[in-house]
């Protein structure tokens, strides 16, 4: 049974970083790609990145100020939002790439930034 | 980047009826379209994906249409778990969601 699941809740000063990670279970995690959207309060969900192979692309928003990691042997992905801001404050999803839908989802992450 | 939009913002159903939602594109994403619910507190649930596409262990009451830039969800009948947000996402190139619809209860 696929499941992705997410690390904790987290909360960081504007100006800090904060590290995401999505564990995979149930399928062979080397076979599909990992994909990272954020919803903000009020907010369409928005994309950000996309991990697969020794491969990433990020949203030209995003560009200079996330990267994403994985670890193959952990089956985990990984998403790291630096110099963040009020605006960042979100829940942040994984979802497995398909070849194009998302079928599968994190339960999310909730990132408050607060001073 | 493609810019999705859907309409209307809001739906008024009552229980049993027909519920129509909208989806354009801002340029072609061919049949590269998906729809999905979520309700609140729970990550998005994928309904249709290839604009039309239902996958296993959706009902069929919901069904897709369109291809190009113009696309349409439909729940025939609305049952009381059906009201929640539902939001369109083109993958022709990497990501993009609509604004979302609500559909509540009239």
């Amino acid at each position: 049974q696929v499941h992705l699941v997410q690390s904790g809740a987290e909360v960081k000063k504007p100006g800090a970083s904060v590290k995401v990670s999505c564990k995979a279970f149930g399928y062979t995690f080397t076979r599909y790609g990992i994909h990272w959207v954020r919803q903000a309060p009020g907010h369409r969900l928005e994309w950000m990145g996309w991990i697969n192979a020794g491969n990433t692309k990020y949203s030209e928003k995003f560009q200079g100020r996330v990267t994403i990691t994985r670890d193959t042997s952990a089956s985990t992905a990984y998403m790291e939002l630096s110099s963040l801001t009020f605006e960042d404050t979100a829940v942040y999803y994984c979802a497995r790439d398909d070849g194009g839908p998302n079928t599968f989802w994190g339960q999310g992450t909730l990132v408050t930034v607060s001073s | 980047e493609i810019v999705m939009t859907q309409s209307p913002a809001t739906l008024s159903v009552s229980p049993g009826e027909r519920a129509t939602l909208s989806c354009r594109a801002s340029q072609s994403v061919s049949s590269n379209l998906a729809w999905y619910q979520q309700k609140p507190g729970q990550a998005p649930r994928l309904l249709i994906y290839g604009a039309s596409t239902r996958p296993t262990g959706i009902p069929a009451r919901f069904s897709g249409s369109g291809s190009g830039t113009d696309f349409t969800l439909t729940i025939s009948s609305l049952q009381s778990e059906d009201f929640a947000v539902y939001y369109c996402q083109q993958y022709n190139n990497w990501l993009t969601f609509g604004g979302g619809t609500k559909v509540e209860i009239k």
